[in-house]
């Protein structure tokens, strides 16, 4: 996956439950990223890191929550608090002065 | 904060006809706009991208203009083939070539008639 690992591919959900969501990188990115793509809505930000220990919130960060503890590492929790959770989950990595690198993906569905 | 919008949402062209994708955006403080190609259920892949100091570039049968002036860029993609169909997102940022994180438009859905 070109250096970005997003585990597992297809995670299901039941009412009222936490799940987290796992993104590895090996390509030494300072910057990570969590996008949700949901059908017609391209993609929206939900939380960025530039550096270890450090993130800032995206455009729809409520009822989502993230670590990083470590640079290559960035994952991202689905809290309860989330109505709405189904969707596609996309994180990506930036390097210095280049675009962004994409994982392959996490297909969210609440059952 | 950035706002982009796409046009239009699906287009259809013949197989070795151009098609033309354009993005206007809000934030005239924006210098890094990437464009990303989607196919179905994979990830989305980056294409070309401009900086804000250059006002086109061109990869093989893939060119993007930008407009500062007018806040648009477009993708222009020439003799397409039936690889090229897939869904293509733009993407805008204000600030360290996406650094504080790329704002995207909706997509646009190409199709390629043989």
């Amino acid at each position: 996956d070109g250096g970005i690992t997003q585990s597992p591919k297809y995670l299901f959900r039941k009412e009222g439950q936490n799940v987290t969501l796992s993104c590895e990188q090996n390509l030494n990115h300072d910057a990570m990223y969590w996008y949700r793509q949901d059908p017609g809505q391209g993609l929206r930000l939900i939380y960025y890191s530039q550096i270890v220990n450090d993130f800032q919130k995206g455009d729809i960060a409520e009822g989502y929550s993230v670590s990083r503890e470590k640079k290559e590492s960035f994952p991202l929790t689905v809290t309860s608090a989330q109505k709405n959770p189904t969707a596609f989950y996309l994180c990506a990595s930036m390097g210095r002065g280049n675009g962004y690198t994409f994982g392959s993906g996490t297909r969210l569905t609440v059952v | 904060g950035e706002n982009v919008e796409q046009h239009p949402s699906t287009l259809s062209v013949q197989e070795g006809d151009s098609a033309v994708i354009k993005c206007t955006y809000s934030d005239s403080a924006s210098n890094y706009f990437p464009w990303y190609k989607q196919e179905l259920g994979k990830r989305p892949q980056l294409i070309i991208d401009i900086r804000s100091n250059v006002g086109e570039k061109k990869d093989q049968r893939i060119a993007v203009t930008l407009n500062k002036t007018a806040k648009h860029f477009s993708l222009h993609i020439t003799e397409t083939q039936p690889e090229d169909s897939a869904v293509y997102f733009c993407a805008a940022c204000f600030s360290g070539g996406g650094a504080d994180g790329l704002t995207f438009g909706k997509g646009t859905h190409l199709i390629i008639q043989p």
